[in-house]
């Protein structure tokens, strides 16, 4: 596989579960990124990770725990989610988050709560 | 606060030329991007500059003035499968992106 991959594409939750979704990248980056991308806004920026380190944190709630095992995976954990949560969420990855590349992009998992 | 301003949806025909602006206030500056994303799809990377001036590449130019906080993308020979929404972001003092809401970009036969 090449670029960045997510899992699953689509995901129905109810408000009590408990979910995870997987992005990994095959470009040999340092810098992995999750954003929230819902209709008509801007893509909101929800955590980094430098050389599997978070580094940002915007102000998510708690009930978004990230996870980065290495350079090359990362994880967004769900519980008790609102469905004002339903969105679809985007993983990239960069060579560095201190650079002027570019950042690539997962397909997204397009997440609704009910 | 910081903010990216771009319109939110633009209709051209095939063939033609249509320029879609972008303007920003930002807590300083380390560069501005183009992505191209078509629906259900990733955002996928288009331009990148730094420096004032027109950045070509194929039937796709970004422009810069940074003194203006103002950008814009021109797409030459449209064709149908330009149809996408196309989304500027401004890379801060942090280095942090700052998104546009995009613009949706409707080709018309």
């Amino acid at each position: 596989e090449t670029g960045v991959t997510q899992t699953p594409r689509h995901l129905v939750m109810g408000m009590t579960n408990k979910k995870s979704l997987k992005c990994e990248q095959h470009l040999g980056h340092n810098a992995m990124y999750w954003y929230k991308q819902s209709a008509k806004k801007p893509l909101e920026l929800m955590f980094v990770y430098n050389f599997k380190e978070q580094t940002e944190n915007n102000s998510v709630p708690s009930r978004f725990s990230p996870e980065c095992p290495n350079s090359s995976h990362l994880f967004l954990h769900l519980h008790t989610l609102q469905p004002e949560d339903s969105a679809l969420y985007l993983c990239a990855s960069s060579l560095r988050t201190d650079s002027s590349y570019e950042q690539y992009f997962g397909p997204g998992t397009r997440l609704t709560v009910t | 606060g910081q903010n990216i301003d771009q319109p939110t949806e633009m209709t051209a025909t095939e063939g033609a030329i249509v320029q879609i602006n972008c303007t920003y206030q930002t807590s300083g500056f380390n560069g501005l991007f183009w992505y191209q994303q078509h629906a259900g799809e990733a955002p996928t990377f288009l331009s990148y500059n730094v420096l004032d001036g027109l950045e070509e590449k194929g039937r796709f130019s970004s422009f810069l003035s940074r003194s203006k906080g103002y950008s814009y993308l021109l797409l030459k020979e449209l064709q149908m499968k330009d149809s996408a929404s196309y989304l500027c972001a401004v890379r801060d003092s942090n280095y942090q992106l700052i998104w546009g809401a995009g613009t949706k970009l409707i080709i018309k036969p």
